[in-house]
């Protein structure tokens, strides 16, 4: 089965620019996860999106990202303005539902200039 | 709230020899727990799982056992390869007030020298 895309790879922008991350999660999967990853971290769970609704965003800084799953399938995950702290990966997941193991993408590396 | 904390790294053992990375955590209810495995440059991959006390996950020669007493999940294997070098993350998932929460250790690198 194809796994969990996200693009871009990389983005390199500057501070208080803003910037926006694409993920298609596996075929059928209804949860999907954003998932923060500071070098020498492990992943830190943005929001969570159950098909199209909102599960918990309760750790997403809401003064500058923001999150969509409008149709229940493709995600993206925007920042603006950036901070240099958002220096980060960006990671995508997906389940078959809560509590299910999670499939991750390659991620999305940012680079904060 | 809900942590893991994880051995600190990074791990350099030969090949064949014995590996533990100790996982601890703290949660409010009963959590499942889980081994993620991310090798140089590709995503994490579950590596194994257990969802109740005593259950043992394994996968690729790994082994942990969920021991609610000691609220521990240590990653064992018997004899490493140079292709485990990697970083593992100790997870867990449990339910919360807002839903599933989901809390990764800070990971713990391994290398391993042929």
């Amino acid at each position: 089965e194809a796994g969990v895309a996200q693009s871009p790879r990389y983005k390199i922008i500057e501070k208080r620019q803003s910037v926006a991350f694409w993920c298609n999660p596996i075929s059928g999967h209804a949860t999907l996860y954003w998932y923060q990853q500071i070098l020498g971290q492990g992943p830190k769970l943005l929001i969570q999106f159950q098909n199209n609704g909102v599960v918990d965003d309760s750790q997403l800084p809401k003064d500058r990202f923001s999150a969509e799953r409008l149709k229940g399938v493709d995600s993206t995950l925007k920042i603006q303005p950036a901070k240099l702290e958002d220096s980060a990966v960006y990671l995508c997941a997906s389940s078959f539902g809560s509590n299910q193991p999670q499939h991750f993408g390659d991620g999305t590396r940012l680079s904060i200039l | 709230g809900d942590s893991v904390t994880q051995m600190e790294g990074p791990v350099t053992l030969s090949e064949e020899a014995f590996l533990t990375i100790n996982c601890t955590y703290t949660a409010t209810g009963y959590p499942s727990l889980f081994w993620y495995v991310q090798y140089p440059g590709e995503g994490l991959q579950l590596l194994l799982k257990a969802t109740k006390a005593d259950d043992k996950g394994s996968n690729k020669g790994f082994e942990a056992t969920y021991r609610k007493e000691t609220t521990s999940f240590h990653l064992e294997k018997g004899s490493v390869q140079v292709s485990d070098s990697a970083v593992y993350f100790c997870a867990l998932s449990v339910r919360d007030n807002y839903g599933q929460n989901f809390v990764f250790g800070p990971g713990t690198r391994l290398s391993v020298l042929p």
